[in-house]
């Protein structure tokens, strides 16, 4: 089985952008989560998509925002950068939902706000 | 307000010791615990879970205990080896219905000496 794809994997933009992210769940599974890795703050949880519906959501402001396909496939999109928004960006997919212990994340997009 | 806490940044340990690897929570209401390994460019995977009804859960080389009156985990690796390097995430969740979604620590990282 193919794992969760990102693309892109790196990212370079500039302050006031958007920016679209991409992730490609496994094959089957429904529920996509979405996390920020800064090295001060760790993995902060932006949102889950189940089934094309917004299932939980985290702390972010509404520049963060996230949709699901039907195909599962799932695209955050980021609008006026802040340089704070320098990130490595992780999917992570699962059957279920992220209680899931098989909680399947990919490679992360890392985005760098210049 | 951190919820889950890993307050060692960073631990080495000699290979074939012992690495113990500590996170402490403050919401109790969390009742399910994970840990999860990261290799640099790489995403987070997912290494052992504990429910709450447990106090203790074994897979291999790793085990993590659980004390719900500490509000505090650990994850022990014996014996470590070169491979076990790397950041570990410890993360909790509470119930469904109940802010459902995942909390990560900030992690530590592992270094295993020669």
């Amino acid at each position: 089985k193919a794992g969760v794809t990102q693309t892109p994997r790196y990212l370079i933009k500039t302050r006031g952008q958007q920016v679209t992210l991409s992730c490609s769940p496994i094959s089957g599974h429904r529920s996509v989560s979405w996390y920020q890795q800064t090295p001060g703050q760790g993995l902060q949880f932006l949102f889950e998509y189940f089934s094309e519906t917004q299932r939980n959501k985290g702390n972010f402001p509404g520049r963060f925002s996230g949709r699901q396909f039907s195909n599962s496939r799932s695209e955050m999109n980021v609008s006026t950068l802040e340089l704070g928004d320098s990130a490595l960006y992780l999917c992570a997919s699962s059957p279920q939902g992220h209680r899931d212990p098989s909680l399947y994340f990919g490679p992360g997009t890392r985005l760098l706000v210049l | 307000d951190q919820q889950v806490k890993q307050n060692s940044p960073s631990l080495s340990v000699q290979e074939g010791r012992i690495s113990i690897l500590n996170c402490d929570y403050t919401n109790s209401m969390f009742d399910y615990f994970l840990w999860y390994k990261k290799y640099p460019a790489e995403g987070p995977t997912f290494l052992i879970s504990i429910s709450s009804i447990k106090d203790k859960n074994e897979d291999g080389r790793f085990t993590v205990f659980l004390n719900k009156s500490a509000k505090h985990l650990s994850l022990h690796i014996v014996p470590s080896q070169p491979g076990d390097s790397a950041v570990y995430f410890c993360a909790a969740s509470a119930p469904l219905n109940r802010d459902d979604k995942i909390i990560f620590g900030k992690g530590t990282r592992l270094h295993i000496l020669p």
